[in-house]
């Protein structure tokens, strides 16, 4: 395993409901990172923090919320989703922002109904 | 922007057998260049990176890479395959002093056959 733990690992949930996924890495890393993995495309970069402090945002839309409350944990809020928001979610950590190496959470497979 | 192409969908490859999977890239200036492992139901796991000095880079599982800064290639090989290799590879690449931008293809399948 990689230290990166995330959960739940598997999410459906209504286009109204609100829910969060949670990422926890156990590896004393500064930075932390969003990634969705759609079928058929190549992974994209959501959000990155650095030392708690949101450094990239690749134009999510708002029903996506990020919270790092600390270096250790992160957190997406989601409200409002659509069905096209189904995909797995993959969060990652590095020792900082900018470092070479990120190491991945198994992820949470979301299906929005 | 910087970008990185893997032009197979799936590669198959008989057990035993070498295996190449390509990679290659767009990016101005000095690449960073990396690449991941998926096995099914688990996130990525890195294998090998790249950022200077000797151009053929060993990593994890007895894969290599070898970057051709001449045809922007950075593809992965393995001498002999192994029917536990098959995953879903992906490269990736970053722009030297590019702060967290990790570009990744569309990523492989491998598929091994005993």
């Amino acid at each position: 395993e990689t230290g990166v733990t995330q959960t739940p690992r598997h999410l459906v949930m209504g286009m109204t409901n609100k829910k969060s996924l949670k990422c926890e890495q156990h590896l004393g890393h500064n930075a932390m990172y969003w990634y969705k993995q759609s079928a058929k495309k190549p992974l994209e970069l959501m959000f990155v923090y650095s030392l708690e402090e949101r450094v990239e945002n690749n134009s999510v839309p708002s029903r996506f919320s990020p919270e790092c409350p600390n270096s250790s944990h992160l957190f997406l809020h989601l409200h409002t989703l659509q069905p096209e928001d189904s995909a797995l979610y993959l969060c990652a950590s590095s020792p900082r922002s900018g470092a070479d190496t990120q190491y991945f959470g198994p992820g949470t497979r979301l299906t929005v109904l | 922007a910087q970008s990185v192409a893997q032009p197979e969908d799936q590669v198959n490859v008989a057990e035993g057998n070498p295996l190449t999977v390509k990679c290659t890239y767009s990016v101005s200036g000095n690449p960073y260049l990396f690449w991941y492992v998926q096995y099914p139901n688990r996130g990525l796991q890195f294998l090998l990176k790249y950022i200077t000095g000797d151009n053929l880079v060993k990593g994890s599982y007895g894969f290599e890479a070898e970057f051709n800064k001449s045809q922007t290639s950075f593809h992965l090989k393995k001498p002999s395959a192994l029917v536990s290799d098959s995953a879903l590879y992906f490269c990736a690449v970053r722009k030297n002093n590019a702060g967290n931008m990790l570009t990744f293809g569309g990523g492989t399948r491998l598929m091994v056959k005993p």
